[in-house]
């Protein structure tokens, strides 16, 4: 199975702040990224896919990057809707895996 | 739109199974494949297995092999997913999501609370 790491666990940012976060693939997963954010008691929701395009809905402040095995999300600005959990997720091959999850929160 | 809407919240004793539904619309259900996926209690995401709503071929995650079973109903645009012999670690939040392409999930349901308890 492919496992995937991220990093940090956790951040605290304020508003306004420009946040990034890592993601590593145990092997090569080309471009086949995915991230989510969950706020807490909700589904997840889906932002990007191909490790860089943009779910349709998702604002433009959420960009992600990378490729192989390393892979970013940034947020340029962040706003108090954003504050939340964000996965990272791999769909090379079965089994799907899923990071651990970044936890964001309030500075 | 699409929606993908699941059944309600359930509890079970161990030993137990429990099936929950994921019904679909706003778009064609046979084009897209149905992905489950849990969480429990204060973790993170696993996944628990894909259907293709064209054939009903499966891929199930190893941890839940031999207990999950994922059909679907093509009459109803729904999808199932059984689990048997229910534990307490099975207690989770469980959603289905519909599978965009290539195992790339767009949408998602509002999750199904499974409690195992005695």
């Amino acid at each position: 199975d492919i496992q995937m790491t991220q990093s940090p666990s956790s951040l605290s940012a304020s508003v306004g702040d420009r946040v990034t976060i890592t993601c590593r693939a145990s092997q090569d997963i080309s471009n086949y990224l995915a991230w989510f954010q969950q706020k807490p008691g909700k589904a997840p929701k889906s932002l990007i896919y191909g490790a860089s395009g943009l779910q349709s809905g998702v604002p433009s402040k959420f960009s992600g990057s990378g490729s192989g095995t390393d892979f970013t999300l940034t947020i340029s600005s962040l706003q108090p809707e954003d504050f939340a959990t964000y996965y990272c997720q791999q769909y090379k091959s079965f089994p799907v895996t899923f990071g651990p999850g970044t936890k964001v929160d309030i500075k | 739109q699409v929606q993908l809407v699941q059944s309600g919240a359930e509890v079970m004793k161990p030993g137990a199974s429990v099936k929950v539904s994921c019904r679909t619309s706003g778009y064609t259900f046979t084009s897209y494949p149905i992905t489950w996926v849990r969480q429990a209690p204060g973790q993170g995401l696993e996944w628990m297995g894909w259907i293709s709503t064209y054939n009903s071929k499966t891929h199930y995650a190893q941890r839940v092999q031999g207990r999950v079973t994922m059909t679907t109903d093509t009459s109803t645009s729904t999808a199932y997913m059984e689990l048997r012999s229910l534990r307490s670690d099975d207690t989770a939040v469980y959603y289905c999501a519909r599978d965009l392409y290539s195992n790339y999930v767009d949408y998602w349901g509002q999750g199904t609370l499974v409690t195992v308890s005695s």
